[in-house]
């Protein structure tokens, strides 16, 4: 069965630093993976996707993540972090041929002044 | 524009009186689905639905339907909430290409 793993449920960093929140996955075929963010009071957003092209991808907001199989890892990050990116954010992985999204429990980031 | 509207948006209610959350989508969306949040435990799948009149179990579906009469809605319902199943509740819809789902803004439910 597939799986999400966030390492880390807070994340804090300063304003301008790097981001990097961790996701590793396991899935017995070639996933389909996925990075949403939450605001508070909010449904939840796509950020960015990887779905076997580029194994780096470029979200939004200047997010990005690269999809690493020898390490069935997702990371996200982002160089350099604002106020605006404190949220809760989800890494998800959906297997080729199936419709269903496995959500991992999420990081919260806080960024500081 | 492009949506998945769900609603209410909030509502409170009391153990064992029947409620339904609807859901609408007007991507022309095969998949949707229904997902509860709750604190340290992310997102979890309830039920989904692959096309009309195809309905099937998520990860927590006790004590929950829905039903899928139509391409474009899928509600929830809770025959007889109880207080456990206080969460947010969010639908989803995808089409069939399998690069991600759009997500309405959530149902906070609360069961007295």
């Amino acid at each position: 069965a597939q799986s999400v793993t966030q390492l880390g449920s807070h994340v804090s960093v300063s304003e301008g630093a790097l981001v990097l929140l961790r996701c590793n996955y396991s899935s017995s075929v070639p996933p389909y993976l996925f990075w949403y963010v939450q605001y508070p009071n909010q449904g939840l957003q796509l950020l960015l996707k990887y779905t076997s092209a580029a194994t780096l991808v470029k979200g939004i907001n200047g997010f990005e993540a690269e999809f690493k199989k020898s390490e069935t890892s997702f990371h996200l990050t982002k160089p350099s972090a604002h106020m605006s990116d404190a949220a809760e954010y989800f890494c998800a992985v959906r297997k080729g041929g199936s419709e269903k999204l496995v959500f991992g429990k999420g990081t919260k980031l806080t960024v500081n002044p | 524009e492009a949506q998945v509207t769900q609603n209410p948006r909030y509502l409170i209610t009391v153990t064992g009186k029947k409620l339904t959350v609807t859901c609408s989508q007007n991507m022309n969306h095969e998949y949707m689905s229904w997902y509860r949040q709750d604190p340290g435990l992310g997102l979890r799948q309830i039920y989904y639905s692959m096309n009309v009149e195809v309905t099937d179990k998520g990860d927590v579906p006790e004590g929950y339907k829905v039903s899928r009469k139509e391409k474009r809605n899928f509600p929830l319902i809770l025959e007889s909430p109880s207080p456990n199943q206080t969460s947010l509740y969010f639908c989803a819809s995808s089409s069939r290409d399998g690069y991600g789902y759009t997500f309405g803004s959530g149902t906070r439910l609360t069961v007295v």
